[in-house]
């Protein structure tokens, strides 16, 4: 299986700070690479598909770039609903495999 | 805008079964994957299978092979996810997600993208 890692595990930030979160795979994934958002006791939901398309409906502060291993989720101005949990997950092969998730709070 | 609603939360023994179902209405069901995603108390996402409902044939990830079954009904737009040998360590919210699904350059199917969830269903495993 694609090992996935994130970094970093946790941040504190302001509003309005500009957020980049990374991600890695343990071999190259071409594009196949996607973002979600899940906020405490809800379904995760997706932000970012194949690496840098932005799903319908999702705000343009969020974007995503990256290819083969390495892989970046930014967000530009960061808003109050933004606190939460951001998971990466790879579609290269099954099983897609998620990342371990960077829980972005409050300081 | 297809919506996905489960089942309500289960209280299981050890050893024992349990059946979750995934009811699709107001978009496309069956020409798409339907994915099963746990998550542990405090944990991260983690992928056990899928299948395509017009194809009918499941996929299961190693770690869950023999114990689950995922099966779908076209007729009421429904998919189930049944977890059997049920271990404490098996609570956790079980999600079902739809969404694409493509074949790579060997032919193997993947699956692609989540979107939209259902709204998970908490399993509880004790004694």
């Amino acid at each position: 299986d694609i090992q996935m890692t994130q970094s970093p595990s946790s941040l504190s930030a302001s509003v309005g700070d500009r957020v980049t979160i990374t991600c890695r795979a343990s071999q190259s994934i071409s594009s196949y690479l996607n973002w979600y958002q899940q906020k405490p006791g809800k379904a995760p939901k997706l932000l970012i598909y194949a690496a840098s398309s932005l799903q319908s409906g999702v705000p343009s502060r969020f974007s995503g770039s990256g290819s083969g291993t390495d892989f970046t989720l930014t967000i530009s101005s960061l808003q109050p609903e933004d606190f939460a949990t951001y998971y990466c997950q790879q579609s290269y092969s099954t099983p897609g495999t998620f990342g371990p998730g960077t829980k972005v709070d409050i300081k | 805008q297809v919506q996905l609603v489960q089942s309500g939360a289960e209280v299981k023994k050890p050893g024992s079964s349990v059946k979750v179902s995934c009811k699709a209405s107001g978009g496309t069901f069956s020409s798409y994957a339907i994915s099963w995603v746990r998550q542990a108390p405090g944990q991260g996402l983690e992928w056990m299978g899928g299948i395509i409902p017009i194809f009918g044939t499941a996929n299961y990830a190693q770690k869950f092979q023999g114990r689950v079954t995922i099966t779908a009904d076209e007729s009421t737009s429904t998919a189930y996810m049944e977890l059997s040998s049920l271990r404490s360590e098996d609570t956790a919210v079980y999600y079902c997600a739809r969404g694409g699904y493509y074949y790579d350059s060997s032919g193997t199917l993947t699956y692609n993208w989540f979107d939209p969830w259902g709204q998970g269903t908490l399993v509880t495993v004790s004694s």
